[in-house]
């Protein structure tokens, strides 16, 4: 059965664009949760969606935001990008529960210039 | 709040040695615990996980770890180590709660380095 598909895998911005990062679900899972890895912060929790409701939010300013569709796939945004947003973002998606795997995206590596 | 502390940002041993990756947590219930792999420019993927059925956890490719309460620790073990190993690990940590949502609380990783 197909992963997690994030596209883009790789996108280049200008500080002050915005943009927007897309992540399709294993077929069947409701829940996707969104990470932000940087070498200096790790691996920190954006937010989680589970049946098109974010159910949790991380310690994120709100020019991070994201949305799940009917189908379960998800997009976030990120406003007025700025350098210290690049990173590789993954998302996660899992059936429901806090003890069911969550399956990883390879991520979009975003890098703002 | 839960958090998860991983002893030793990088490791090595040589081929063959035993691996063992260290990880303590802190959480005010009792914890689901996982290990994840990431291979450079690569995604996450899931090596173990502890959820209260056994203390003894096996996983893939040769992992395993021991959940031990009084000690709060998760450390991840495998017997001989092999060159596809190389790569960084991350012990995480999610609530127990009911209805909880799927936030997992990640350590800093241990980036493991096999040596010929």
């Amino acid at each position: 059965k197909a992963g997690v598909t994030q596209t883009p895998r790789y996108l280049i911005k200008t500080r002050g664009q915005q943009v927007t990062l897309s992540c399709s679900p294993i077929s069947g899972h409701r829940s996707v949760s969104w990470y932000q890895q940087t070498p200096g912060q790790g691996l920190q929790f954006l937010f989680e969606y589970f049946s098109e409701t974010q159910r949790n939010k991380g310690n994120f300013p709100g020019r991070f935001s994201g949305r799940q569709f009917s189908n379960s796939r998800s997009e976030m945004n990120v406003s007025t990008l700025e350098l210290g947003d690049s990173a590789l973002y993954l998302c996660a998606s899992s059936t429901a529960g806090g003890n069911t795997e969550a399956f990883f995206g390879q991520g979009t590596r975003l890098t703002v210039v | 709040a839960q958090s998860v502390t991983q002893l030793g940002s990088h490791v090595s041993v040589s081929e063959g040695a035993l691996v063992l990756l260290r990880c303590n947590y802190s959480s005010s219930v009792p914890p689901y615990l996982f290990w994840y792999v990431q291979y450079p420019n690569q995604g996450l993927q899931l090596l173990l996980k502890y959820t209260s059925a056994a203390t003894l956890v096996k996983g893939i490719n040769g992992f395993e770890a021991e959940f031990k309460k009084s000690e709060t620790s998760f450390h991840l073990t495998k017997p001989s180590a092999h060159m596809s190993d190389a790569a960084e690990y991350f012990c995480a940590v999610s609530d127990r709660r009911g209805g909880s949502a799927r936030q997992l609380t990640f350590g800093s990783g241990t980036q493991l380095t096999v040596l010929p």
